[in-house]
């Protein structure tokens, strides 16, 4: 069955440190990949797609994402984070123009 | 920059009543989508609409639920006799070249 698998439930950091979320996947064949960013009462808001090609892809907010196919996965990355980042991010694969199948999300906290 | 827009933004309704939920998608997307999210889990798919007709849903999508567009612009989506558990955000999405685009939800409140 297909599958998403965020590991980390929450995560804190301090500012200015560097983060990683982890997302893994289970589907037979490669997937598109999606990482979301939902702030506190708001919308979902694209941060960076991996479809084919380089597998660093770069996102907004100064994100970046590395599809690393042998681990399955497509861990999002930030070298220095902001207070403005806590937020929850969610990892969603998806052939096409299906269905988004989201991961249970990881909750960011930064603390000053 | 085009965005997906939803109205309202917050909904409080009767159990038993009927609600629709609003969405303009962006202008020149082909694919349409709702989900929703219920307060503290992961966000869920209802249903995905292209060339005027459902193309998938899910289980949650039952005889309860319809969408519709009854417009060039407008998506709706329709609960006709809400139960408590319909209490959720609800994410309407567009999508062009494989990429979907969220609109910033309505909170719907049965009470």
């Amino acid at each position: 069955a297909q599958s998403v698998t965020q590991p980390d439930i929450h995560i804190t950091v301090s500012e200015g440190a560097s983060l990683e979320l982890r997302c893994n996947y289970s589907y037979g064949a490669t997937p598109y990949l999606f990482w979301y960013v939902q702030s506190p009462g708001q919308g979902l808001q694209l941060l960076l797609k991996y479809f084919s090609g380089d597998t660093l892809v770069q996102g907004i907010k100064g994100f970046e994402a590395e599809f690393k196919r042998s681990q399955s996965s497509f861990n999002l990355r930030k070298p220095s984070v902001h207070w403005s980042d806590a937020a929850e991010y969610f990892c969603a694969p998806h052939f096409g123009n299906e269905k988004l199948t989201f991961g249970t999300g990881t909750r960011l906290t930064i603390i000053p | 920059e085009p965005e997906v827009t939803q109205t309202p933004s917050h909904q409080v309704t009767q159990m038993g009543q009927e609600v629709i939920l609003r969405c303009v998608p962006i202008s020149n997307h082909l694919y349409f989508y709702w989900y929703r999210q219920i307060l503290g889990q992961k966000v869920e798919f209802l249903v995905s609409f292209y060339n005027n007709e459902i193309s998938e849903k899910s289980e949650i999508f039952d005889d309860q639920f319809s969408v519709e567009r009854p417009d060039g612009s407008n998506f709706t989506l329709k609960i006709r006799s809400t139960k408590l558990e319909d209490s959720a955000m609800y994410f309407c999405a567009s999508s062009a070249q494989d990429t979907q685009y969220f609109g910033p939800g309505t909170r719907l409140t049965v009470l």
